[in-house]
């Protein structure tokens, strides 16, 4: 089946350092979303790229669509403390599927 | 309503016991979704609602676990005879047609 990898699952970054996840298929992904989910709390959309190659930028989160339409990357310029909380990518090719996860933590 | 409201927000139940979960998506969203969420793990699909179409059950974990959505709107998850391992996070999403899903909040449902 459908299965999306996240890498790392982890990330402890100091304040002010970049952040960045991987999103990877083995299949081509009609779309990608993802998803940011702070501790405690649900799941909350942040994008959706659907061309190959597409980049788009929110302030300091930038995120690609890979050419091959098979992978996936979110970065994040200068962490800050409100950047804490779980990405999850996620793509909907017959049903909404997400991937495995990143946990990121920042230290101030 | 504004968002997707789910109820109860926390449940106990005893180990044999049912339970029923509801999601009240979003008016107009055509597309709802059933996601169980163990501490600290991803999001597992369970079910799948799209318009009239017949739902994608696939993900259901046991023939203990069923879901309906009456009329295109409100949805109930039931858990018969309920296990220790069912203790988890149960998040309902929805969407008009597709990309972009508002999530609920989620029940919390511990079987003790």
């Amino acid at each position: 089946g459908q299965q999306v990898m996240q890498i790392p699952q982890y990330q402890h970054v100091q304040e002010g350092e970049d952040f960045t996840t991987y999103c990877n298929s083995s299949t081509t992904l009609s779309n990608i979303q993802w998803y940011k989910q702070r501790p405690g709390g649900h799941p909350v959309f942040l994008i959706q790229l659907v061309k190959s190659g597409e980049v788009k930028k929110q302030k300091r989160l930038t995120f690609q669509f890979g050419e091959a339409k098979k992978n996936s990357s979110l970065h994040i310029t200068a962490t800050q403390t409100t950047d804490v909380g779980t990405y999850f990518c996620a793509s909907e090719t017959d049903k909404l599927i997400f991937g495995t996860g990143t946990r990121l933590q920042v230290f101030p | 309503g504004a968002g997707v409201s789910q109820s109860p927000s926390n449940k106990v139940t005893e180990k044999g016991k049912d339970v029923e979960l509801r999601c009240d998506p979003i008016s107009g969203h055509t597309a709802l979704y059933w996601y169980r969420q163990s501490l600290g793990q991803g999001l597992e699909f369970l079910i799948y609602f799209q318009g009239n179409s017949a739902p994608d059950k696939s993900g259901l974990p046991s023939d203990r676990f069923s879901a309906e959505r009456t009329g295109g709107s409100v949805s109930t998850l039931t858990i018969q005879r309920t296990q220790q391992e069912d203790s988890a996070v149960y998040l309902c999403a929805s969407s008009y047609r597709t990309g972009g899903y508002t999530f609920g909040s989620g029940t919390r449902l511990t079987v003790v």
